[in-house]
C-alpha cells in the first residue's frame, strides 16, 4: 500500500462548481498535511495546510481532515478555470519530511 | 526576497556523462529537499540536509547519485554515470523549522534532466 493515496483524475468540473479531491495516507502517527498545487510545466507552490481534524477555511479553499478515517480532502468552491492544475496531497511521516501522492489532475471547463 | 534558484533549468546530456544540479536555498532557512518528478513514479524525496548536514538519503535511487551541501547556500546533487531512467523533472526546496516541524516547503523552478 503506497503511503499517501490520490485518484489521478482527471476531475473535470464545470466553472462555478466545487470541486472535491481526496486523499488517504497509511501512516496514522502522521500529524500534518498539506495540499500543494502545481501547473503544468511549474514547481509545487502549498495552497492549504491542515493539522487537526475538522475543517479549515481559506478563501474558496476547504480542506477538512479525519485522522480516524485517515483521510483528508480539499474542496474549491466557485472553481475557476485559473484552478486547473494538478493538486498534490503531502503528508508529514516525521517532523522533517514530506511524502507525496501522485496528485490528482484537476479541469474546470467553462 | 529571491525564492530557491536551481541551475541549469534544462540540461540534455548523453547516457554515460556527468551531470551536476545546483541549488541555493532561501536565505535563513535550514531545511534543504532534493526530489525527482516522474509522470510514474510522482514526486519522490531523494535525500534531505538540515543545517547543511545529510539527515536522510534512503530516497537516493543507487550509489550513481550523491548529494553535497557545503555550506548553507548552496547544494549539488550529482548523477554518475547518468543513465536514460534518470530522465526527469528535478526539483530542490528548503524550508525552516517551526513547533518543532517543517514549515511549508518552497520549491525552485526545477531542473529538467533529458539523458539520451
Amino acid at each position: 500500500q503506497k503511503e499517501v493515496e490520490q485518484n489521478s483524475g482527471p476531475l473535470s468540473v464545470p466553472e462555478g462548481a466545487i470541486a472535491s479531491l481526496n486523499c488517504t495516507y497509511s501512516d496514522r502517527g502522521s500529524q500534518s498535511f498539506f495540499w500543494y498545487r502545481q501547473y503544468s510545466g511549474k514547481s509545487p507552490e502549498l495552497i492549504m495546510s491542515i493539522y487537526s481534524n475538522g475543517d479549515k477555511e481559506d478563501g474558496r479553499f476547504t480542506a477538512q481532515l479525519n485522522k480516524a478515517s485517515q483521510y483528508v480532502s480539499l474542496l474549491i468552491r466557485d472553481s475557476q478555470p485559473s484552478d486547473s492544475a494538478t493538486y498534490l496531497c503531502a503528508v508529514n511521516i516525521n517532523t522533517d519530511k514530506l511524502i507525496f501522492g501522485t496528485g490528482t489532475r484537476l479541469q474546470v471547463f467553462p | 526576497d529571491a525564492g530557491v534558484i536551481q541551475s541549469p533549468r534544462h540540461e540534455v546530456t548523453e547516457m554515460g556523462q556527468e551531470v551536476t544540479l545546483r541549488c541555493k536555498p532561501i536565505s535563513g532557512h535550514d531545511y534543504l529537499f532534493w526530489y525527482r518528478q516522474t509522470m510514474m513514479r510522482g514526486l519522490e524525496l531523494l535525500i534531505y540536509f538540515n543545517n547543511n548536514v545529510p539527515i536522510d538519503d534512503s530516497g537516493m535511487p543507487e550509489d550513481r547519485f550523491s548529494a553535497k551541501m557545503p555550506n548553507a547556500s548552496f547544494s549539488t546533487l550529482k548523477i554518475q554515470p547518468s543513465e536514460p531512467r534518470d530522465s526527469a523533472v528535478y526539483f530542490c526546496a528548503s524550508s525552516t523549522t517551526s513547533g518543532g516541524a517543517t514549515d511549508t516547503q518552497y520549491f525552485g523552478p526545477g531542473t529538467r534532466l533529458t539523458v539520451l
